[in-house]
């Protein structure tokens, strides 16, 4: 099976801009993660999507926001990008049951200015 | 709420064994214990799991403590390629499941 796949990889915007993220779930894969990585930070869980619901979200501000489509896909979005937001955000994937085994893309590593 | 603690960083050498704990004192009965591992410039990636028996597969093994507080992933023999960030979580079965991974252990071998 082919695994996570994240695009764009790399990315730059400017202060103000808002960006899209894309992500493609494993086959059979019903639910997608999204994740925010800073070397400050760590790895911060953004929010969980399951069958086109968000099923979880962790303590990010509004500007971040997704969406899952019929075929499990998922897309973030951040809007007003600020240059905290400087990251590389993972997209993982996982059959759907909560706490199941996570699969994760190569992520997008997306640079502020 | 850290949910799990880990060493920051340990050392190994190459060919030596290496055990990676894992301090989850808050666990429930039905959370599961994931390992995952991140190398450099990469995402992570998951390397094994378990509820209650220890778990082997390719890549390590994963022993977990009678009382399930604690668990220790073993590096049977370590290699280059081992070195990464290595991460344990709680698989929290059941309703809202917000992972937390922590800092992880970062994870040196030694030619």
């Amino acid at each position: 099976k082919a695994g996570v796949t994240q695009t764009p990889r790399y990315l730059i915007k400017t202060r103000g801009q808002q960006v899209t993220l894309s992500c493609s779930p494993i086959s059979g894969h019903r639910s997608v993660s999204w994740y925010q990585q800073t070397p400050g930070q760590g790895l911060q869980f953004l929010f969980e999507y399951f069958s086109e619901t968000q099923r979880n979200k962790g303590n990010f501000p509004g500007r971040f926001s997704g969406r899952q489509f019929s075929n499990s896909r998922s897309e973030m979005n951040v809007s007003t990008l600020e240059l905290g937001d400087s990251a590389l955000y993972l997209c993982a994937s996982s059959l759907g049951g909560s706490g199941d085994t996570q699969y994760f893309g190569p992520g997008t590593r997306l640079t502020v200015l | 709420d850290a949910k799990t603690t880990q060493p920051n960083s340990m050392e190994s050498n190459e060919e030596e064994p290496v055990h990676l704990p894992c301090n989850h004192s808050t666990i429930s009965g039905t959370d599961y214990i994931h390992w995952y591992r991140q190398l450099p410039s990469q995402g992570p990636e998951y390397v094994i799991h378990g509820l209650t028996s220890n778990v082997n597969n390719r890549m390590a093994s994963l022993a977990i403590a009678e009382d399930r507080k604690s668990s220790t992933l073993i590096l049977h023999r370590a290699t280059l390629r081992d070195a990464a960030v290595y991460y344990c979580i709680r698989g929290e079965a059941g309703g809202s499941y917000i992972p937390t991974f922590g800092r992880g252990t970062s994870l040196i071998v030694h030619p």
